[in-house]
């Protein structure tokens, strides 16, 4: 695709729900980040994909958060018993694949939990 | 105390003048650093990117990366209201595919 699309652009849930965020990167891309930014903060990393590999997790905050990318292209974050300190815009990028490359970045995620 | 430090802001300028957006950072093993403009409801764009230390130069913006004192610098010449945004400086180590994001500096340039 043209850039990075992300859905749903909005999602409320409410505390103890699970919730599935979707990511489609650009079609040449070979990597494929996940951001979580709070309200007024930069990014924080989450985690990584290359194709399929999920090399780097260090960032996912507990271990109700995973996120696959089964066949190398889409992506998917699931956040499960969600608390409301998981309110925050969630980010997808991707790049071409080199550490040094340009990660272009979705219109990201608006979760509120409740 | 985080890797990336950044001063928040607000940030509020005339138009025409000349802007100074600044991080420092903790992590000496950086070598990647990079400029990211986000308009609100947006998401993050690459403005200017320098490896290693030195200044990049591209039309208004200059970007310089002082690796001795930890320490860089984003200037804006000749601001104009479409600069209005937040920015966001961000750095990565070598090999490394995960950015660390500095706060974001909200910069408003008023006509």
């Amino acid at each position: 695709g043209a850039g990075v699309s992300q859905s749903p652009r909005y999602k409320v849930t409410k505390r103890g729900q699970d919730v599935t965020l979707r990511c489609d990167p650009i079609s040449s891309h070979a990597t494929l980040y996940w951001y979580q930014q709070a309200l007024g903060q930069g990014p924080e990393f989450l985690t990584y994909f290359n194709y399929e590999a999920q090399p780097d997790k260090s960032g996912l905050p507990s271990d109700r958060f995973s996120a696959e990318r089964p066949e190398g292209s889409i992506s998917t974050l699931t956040i499960q018993r969600t608390e409301q300190r998981d309110s925050a815009m969630y980010r997808c990028a991707s790049s071409s694949g080199l550490a040094k490359d340009t990660q272009y970045f979705g219109p990201g995620t608006r979760l509120t939990v409740l | 105390q985080k890797e990336v430090e950044q001063d928040p802001g607000p940030l509020s300028v005339p138009e025409g003048a000349i802007v100074s957006l600044n991080c420092t950072y903790s992590n000496s093993a950086f070598q990647y650093f990079m400029w990211y403009r986000q308009y609100s409801r947006k998401g993050p764009e690459l403005l200017m990117y320098t490896y290693s230390s030195g200044n990049k130069e591209d039309g208004r913006f200059t970007a310089q990366v002082d690796k001795s004192s930890k320490y860089i610098s984003l200037f804006i010449r000749d601001s104009q209201p479409s600069d209005s945004a937040t920015y966001l400086c961000a750095m990565s180590q070598q090999g490394a595919q995960k950015l660390v994001f500095g706060q974001g500096t909200r910069l408003t340039i008023n006509p």
